[in-house]
Formats: structure tokens, sequence, C-alpha cells
């Protein structure tokens, strides 16, 4: 139990263009769900908190115009990088809550998205 | 802002040997834990010490940490090629949901 699957698992995409990124908690509903982003060779930074119904909270320094989140349901949050450029090119990992077990993180696989 | 520091940054040892990395962090915490990412891939979740713990184990994983001094030891034992992976620490905050990361130790284990 506890699955969260992310979508796609890579993306490449022109200067310029939307990408959106989908996180799915599988077999659990989840008001919370965090975005982080990992640039080569370096560790995990948090860019936002998702939470359900409401809008997202994001970290210092991170657009908010730039990566839209939406968490629509329990068990979906996305993040749309706008006009992407050559330095978006990431590592985005997505983590759900699970409050029932200890308030948890479970991770999703990661999506790479590279912007020519 | 960052709270774990790992050291060090890269570690190489032989198959067999016991790998040991190290975690610093700077706010006081509920629970640290460990996880493992292979290269490109998501993070699997190894270990979770609660902060009025002292040492867990689990497997051939044996996890210390002192508050006092705010910091984590995490000991692979037996490392074997497929413990290659980067290992991050990372730490809830009191009354906190955000996880805060680690630099990472990149651990190569060579056959």
């Amino acid at each position: 139990g506890a699955v969260v699957s992310q979508h796609p698992s890579w993306v490449i995409c022109k200067s310029g263009t939307s990408v959106k990124i989908e996180c799915r908690s599988l077999d659990f509903q989840a008001t919370t769900m965090f975005w982080y982003r990992q640039f080569p060779k370096q560790s995990l930074m948090l860019m936002a908190t998702s939470n359900e119904g409401s809008k997202a909270t994001y970290e210092q320094g991170v657009e908010k115009d730039k990566f839209l989140i939406n968490h629509a349901s329990l068990t979906l949050s996305t993040l749309t990088v706008t006009s992407a450029h050559p330095e978006d090119s990431s590592f985005y990992i997505c983590s759900a809550l699970l409050a029932t077990y200890g308030n948890e993180q479970f991770f999703g696989p990661g999506t790479r998205l590279t912007v020519l | 802002s960052q709270q774990g520091e790992e050291d060090p940054q890269a570690l190489s040892i032989q198959e067999g040997e016991n790998a040991t990395m190290n975690c610093s962090y700077k706010t006081s915490i509920n629970n640290l834990q460990w996880y493992r990412q292979n290269s490109g891939r998501g993070l699997v979740h190894l270990i979770l010490i609660r902060s009025n713990e002292r040492e867990k184990h689990s497997g051939r994983l044996r996890v210390t940490l002192d508050t006092s001094k705010k910091s984590s030891s995490l000991l692979i034992t037996a490392s074997r090629a497929a413990d290659t992976a980067s290992y991050f620490c990372a730490t809830y905050g009191a009354g906190s949901y955000q996880l805060t990361f680690g630099k990472g130790t990149k651990l190569s284990v060579i056959p």
C-alpha cells in the first residue's frame, strides 16, 4: 500500500511551452502533497505544499505563476511548468502525506523534465 | 533552509565493507529519516528514528541519533554492489509536515 505515481516519467519539450506533471496517490487519499525539485547531483528542494481544495503554499524563491499547482481531488495533484526554459530542466518529485500513517510522506518515482 | 548536512559527500568502498554516513541538522526535530535514491529514480524510505530514540536497526542498517549533537549516522553493514546509491537524511521540524533534506552521500560499492 501507500503507492504514489507520477506521470509522465520523463518529458522533453521546447522552450516556451508548458508541461503538466501529475502526481497520484493510488491507494490512499492525500489532502496534502508536496512538490520537490532536484538538480543533478544535488538534494531535493521543496518547491511547494499542495493542499486539496485550497491554494498551494510556495517556498521562498519559487514563482507561483510559473509553477502552477492544482490539487483538485484527494488523489491527484498536478504541477504545470509554464513557459518552460532550459533552466527549468530538472527532476521533479512529488510526495503524498498519509495522515493515518504517522503523517509519513510517500514519494513518487519522479519526472525528468528536459527543456530544449 | 536546508537542515541536514551529510558527510562524506561521496564514499567508495569494496563490497563486504561497512559504510557509515553522517548527518547533522540545525533545529529541533520530531524524527529523522533516511532515504535511498538510485540514480535518476525516486526515493526509497529506509528507516525512521524518533527524537526519543538513540538507535534503531533494520536488517543491515543501523541508525543512531544524538539529539544533543543534532546528528545522526547511518551504517550499512556488509555492503553489496546493489547498495550503490545516494543516501539522504531528512527531518520534520517540530509541528511541521514539511521534510527538509540533507545534501546526500553518494555511495559506490565496488564489486
